[in-house]
């Protein structure tokens, strides 16, 4: 079993739909991270969380520290939110375990 | 500030052929990272650096070998290519361990023929 599990692999949305993408880890962690891999392949960093939620404009990341459990919502869904989202997740030192990665297409 | 860049950005190679990939940052990070990213895999950590002068092993790194002569460098070099480590190959940075956000570069798709 991977450390860090995404569901769902796969996310066919319609424009203006709510979205989430959810990611549970079997490990104590240090911080858990949300990453956004463009289809041009680039790699961005969306979230960085410990506890709580954050919010970047139509975007939402939660975490639940005692289920290990996080999850990343998007409002108001638009076709430039295609892109494959990944979870990572810090544990001790200076490593990150990655998720598989969620492919998300939002059709207009 | 250019950020994280990676040279080259494809590269086709014959087995056993040898070529080192350059990442370099900007930023004065003080870790940088190598990755490999192969379908219906998450990314693997190759080699990392916690600082000039210092590498160290990551998950998969066997047939690599890295070094950091430069804070701002970070080589990753195949020294007999393998058609197995045919990937997209990334170099990411950080200012230091534990909470930090990791940049990333563009990528380097390698095919080993």
């Amino acid at each position: 079993k991977n450390e860090v599990e995404q569901s769902p692999q796969n996310l066919t949305a319609q424009e203006g739909e709510f979205i989430t993408i959810n990611c549970s880890y079997s490990v104590g962690i240090s911080a858990l991270h949300w990453l956004q891999q463009h289809p041009g392949g680039g790699i961005v960093s969306l979230f960085m969380l410990s506890s709580g939620k954050k919010k970047h404009g139509r975007l939402i990341a939660t975490i639940n520290i005692q289920e290990k459990h996080s999850s990343l919502h998007i409002t108001a869904s638009h076709p430039r939110d295609s892109a494959v989202y990944i979870c990572a997740v810090g544990t001790s030192g200076s490593r990150l375990t990655f998720g598989e990665g969620t492919q998300l297409t939002v059709n207009p | 500030n250019a950020g994280v860049t990676q040279t080259p950005k494809f590269r086709v190679l014959k087995t056993g052929q040898s070529m080192t990939l350059l990442c370099a940052q900007d930023m004065n990070h003080e870790y940088m990272y190598w990755y490999r990213q192969d379908p219906g895999m998450g990314l693997r950590l190759i080699h990392y650096s916690v600082g000039e002068g210092t590498t160290a092993k990551g998950e998969v790194p066997d047939g690599y070998n890295v070094s950091r002569l430069k804070k701002q460098n970070f080589l990753l070099g195949l020294e007999s290519a393998a058609p197995s480590q045919t990937s997209v190959y990334f170099c990411a940075s950080r200012v230091s361990w534990s909470t930090d956000t990791q940049y990333f570069g563009p990528g380097t798709r390698l095919t080993v023929l």
